[in-house]
């Protein structure tokens, strides 16, 4: 089975400029999450797709932000104008269910994340 | 404010002795805690969890304590090895919800 996938591994542009970030989940999970680790700092969420509706976007730092997940596969996320304080690691990660079922937490899978520098 | 903390930023050890890992946490709704492991260039991996109702759980050599009064989780591996070195994360669940709230790490280093 494969894991989540992240594109690119790693970016570097300017401030200003735009990037998209993608993510392939693992195939048949519903659930897709977006978090992000600035340097040393904790990983935080961003939002979460079921299927490809957003069913919390609390984490997403500002309207530059824009995640989409049509057809309820892979996930984009954009950032546009990107700004010095949007470096760190974006993490795409993946469930089958979401929250904690009878048999305990419903595990996410992570995918390598994407490295996004801001010069 | 951060709801779950680990203070200890690095920890190095001997390989074949013990290692422990500590995470505190405020919300005392949290009701589900996992440990997650990640190396470099890589994405955190799900290493072992516990719910709120045990305070203890364990497998192979990894075990985690939780002492709900106190608001204290602990990762201990023994005998610890060379290829546990990596960063460890706690994360916790709040009931009714999904988001993993983490910690900022710690980097374990397991000494040959």
């Amino acid at each position: 089975e494969a894991g989540v996938t992240q594109f690119p591994s790693h970016s570097v542009i300017e401030k200003g400029q735009t990037v998209t970030l993608r993510c392939d989940p693992i195939s048949g999970h519903d659930n897709l999450y977006w978090y992000r680790r600035v340097m040393g700092k904790e990983i935080k969420f961003l939002l979460h797709f079921v299927k490809e509706s957003k069913q919390d976007e609390s984490g997403m730092p500002n309207n530059r932000f824009l995640a989409e997940r049509t057809g309820g596969t892979y996930s984009t996320l954009k950032v546009q104008p990107a700004e010095l304080e949007d470096s760190g690691v974006y993490f795409c990660a993946s469930s089958q269910r979401q929250g904690i079922g009878i048999s305990g937490a419903n595990v996410l899978t992570f995918g390598a994340g994407s490295r996004l520098t801001v010069l | 404010d951060q709801q779950v903390k680990q203070n200890s930023p690095s920890l190095s050890v001997q390989e074949g002795r013990i290692s422990i890992l500590n995470c505190d946490y405020t919300n005392s709704m949290f009701d589900y805690f996992l440990w997650y492991k990640k190396y470099p260039a890589e994405g955190p991996t799900f290493l072992i969890s516990i719910s709120s109702i045990k305070d203890k759980n364990e497998d192979g050599r990894f075990t985690v304590f939780l002492n709900k009064s106190a608001k204290h989780l602990s990762l201990h591996i023994v005998p610890s090895q060379p290829g546990d070195s990596a960063v460890y994360f706690c994360a916790a669940i709040a009931p009714g919800t999904y988001k993993y709230i983490f910690g900022t790490g710690t980097r374990l280093k397991v000494l040959a």
